[in-house]
């Protein structure tokens, strides 16, 4: 099993750009999630799906959409970047089973200048 | 709001030392609080805890969960280089799905 793997790895965005940033698990977990993490700082919750065609908002969603049409993928949209959406972005999986353990992607590094 | 605080923000020790990492919680209905180590990229997960008073123990790291001071403290012994990361408390609550990350605490350990 590959795990989580997100792309790109890293990214430079010009102000008023779009990007969407990938998301994949090959493990059949039904719930995903979306982090931001700005530096020094811990992890922001984004967005989350407890399965396909399901998400829901987390603690900082503005600026952001995500859509989950297959259990695998989780694609995070940033629709217009802004300065303030430097950061580093991980996506997270679990089991439906396993409430607790989250398996993290290796991020994406993320500058909007 | 849930809201979880971790002490102290960064920490340097010398090999050999021994570290507690505290993290307090506020939460409406406690499910479980967890602790991740983050080194150069994404967080790996250490330990689960629900039960007060119970140490989970793994190697030289070590963690207890005190509520009905809300509170965690993830101890390492004899340490080691590789124990320089970042290590992350987060809370999860009954009612929804969602971890709640503390600020963390960035351990450098000196040899």
């Amino acid at each position: 099993n590959a795990g989580v793997t997100q792309t790109p790895k890293f990214r430079i965005l010009k102000i008023g750009q779009s990007m969407t940033l990938q998301c994949t698990q090959d493990m059949n977990h039904n719930y995903m999630y979306w982090y931001r993490q700005d530096p020094g700082m811990g992890l922001k919750l984004i967005y989350y799906s407890v399965g396909a065609g399901i998400t829901d908002k987390g603690e900082v969603p503005n600026g952001y959409n995500v859509s989950r049409s297959t259990t695998e993928d989780f694609p995070l949209r940033l629709e217009l970047a802004a300065p303030s959406q430097t950061s580093v972005y991980f996506c997270a999986s679990r089991e439906s089973r396993s409430p607790n353990e989250q398996f993290f992607g290796p991020g994406t590094r993320l500058t909007v200048l | 709001e849930d809201k979880v605080v971790q002490s102290p923000l960064s920490l340097v020790v010398h090999e050999g030392d021994t570290v507690t990492l505290n993290c307090s919680y506020e939460v409406t209905n406690f499910r479980s609080l967890l602790w991740y180590k983050q080194e150069k990229k994404a967080p790996t997960f250490l330990f689960m805890l629900t039960s007060s008073g119970i140490e989970k123990k793994s190697g030289r790291l070590s963690s207890i969960l005190d509520k009905k001071e809300l509170s965690s403290i993830l101890n390492i012994t004899a340490t080691q280089t590789g124990d320089s990361a970042i290590y992350l408390c987060a809370l999860r609550n009954n009612a929804g799905n969602m971890l709640t990350f503390g600020g963390g605490t960035r351990l450098m350990v000196k040899p």
